[in-house]
């Protein structure tokens, strides 16, 4: 069964570089989440999105941004990067509704040295 | 203000001890609340989905409980082993696609 995949799998920047982490949800799944964890840190909610629409915000810094697009994939795309950036990025699917469970992909393992 | 809090931060207990964490959420707007383990390195993965208040969930040695009108549930793990060392995150549903994560608790299992 297809899942959700997450590209690239590493990215490797430098401060002040931008970077853009891609979300492929599992077909017909309409909702997609981005999740950050650093290094021993307990994994931080950064944005939602519905139907093409950002539907919660949680810690995302200003110079993150993220869209979901038309085929409902999504981007997240962040700015001016900070070592203090480097983490785990995690998107989760889900087709929405009350009984229906988040999928989660492999994640972007993103470096800023 | 929709916080979700889970408590403890982090539990560290011996192998063959069970334990138990919280997750507490608003009471209103519930549509549903979500338990998923997640690995260090590893995609998170989905325990439980409860929606009616009064749900109780089991996988194996992982059991949850959910009250809904006074906005907490209870994940329980009988018997811990090492395997199960992971953060447990809870996710509240408040709409039909507006979910909102607890910080999670991270459990240790020491041989």
């Amino acid at each position: 069964a297809a899942g959700v995949i997450q590209s690239p799998r590493h990215l490797i920047k430098e401060k002040r570089e931008t970077a853009t982490l891609k979300c492929y949800p599992i077909p017909r799944h309409d909702t997609v989440y981005w999740y950050q964890q650093g290094p021993g840190q307990d994994p931080q909610f950064l944005i939602s999105f519905y139907e093409k629409m950002q539907s919660d915000k949680g810690s995302i810094p200003d110079r993150f941004s993220a869209q979901q697009f038309s085929d409902y994939h999504s981007e997240l795309n962040m700015s001016s990067l900070e070592l203090g950036d480097s983490a785990l990025y995690f998107c989760a699917s889900s087709s929405g509704g009350l009984n229906e469970k988040l999928f989660f992909g492999s994640g972007t393992q993103l470096s800023v040295l | 203000i929709l916080n979700v809090e889970q408590s403890p931060q982090s539990l560290h207990v011996q192998e063959g001890d069970s334990t138990n964490f919280t997750c507490s959420f608003p009471s209103s707007n519930f549509y549903a609340l979500h338990w998923y383990r997640w690995e260090t390195a590893k995609s998170p993965e989905a325990l439980f989905v409860m929606t009616l208040n009064g749900d109780e969930k089991k996988k194996g040695r992982i059991s949850a409980t959910l009250n809904t009108k006074e906005g907490y549930s209870y994940l329980y793990i009988k018997g811990s082993q090492p395997e199960d060392s992971a953060t447990y995150l809870c996710a509240f549903l408040y709409n039909n696609n507006d979910m909102r994560f607890g910080a999670g608790t991270r459990l240790t299992v020491k041989p």
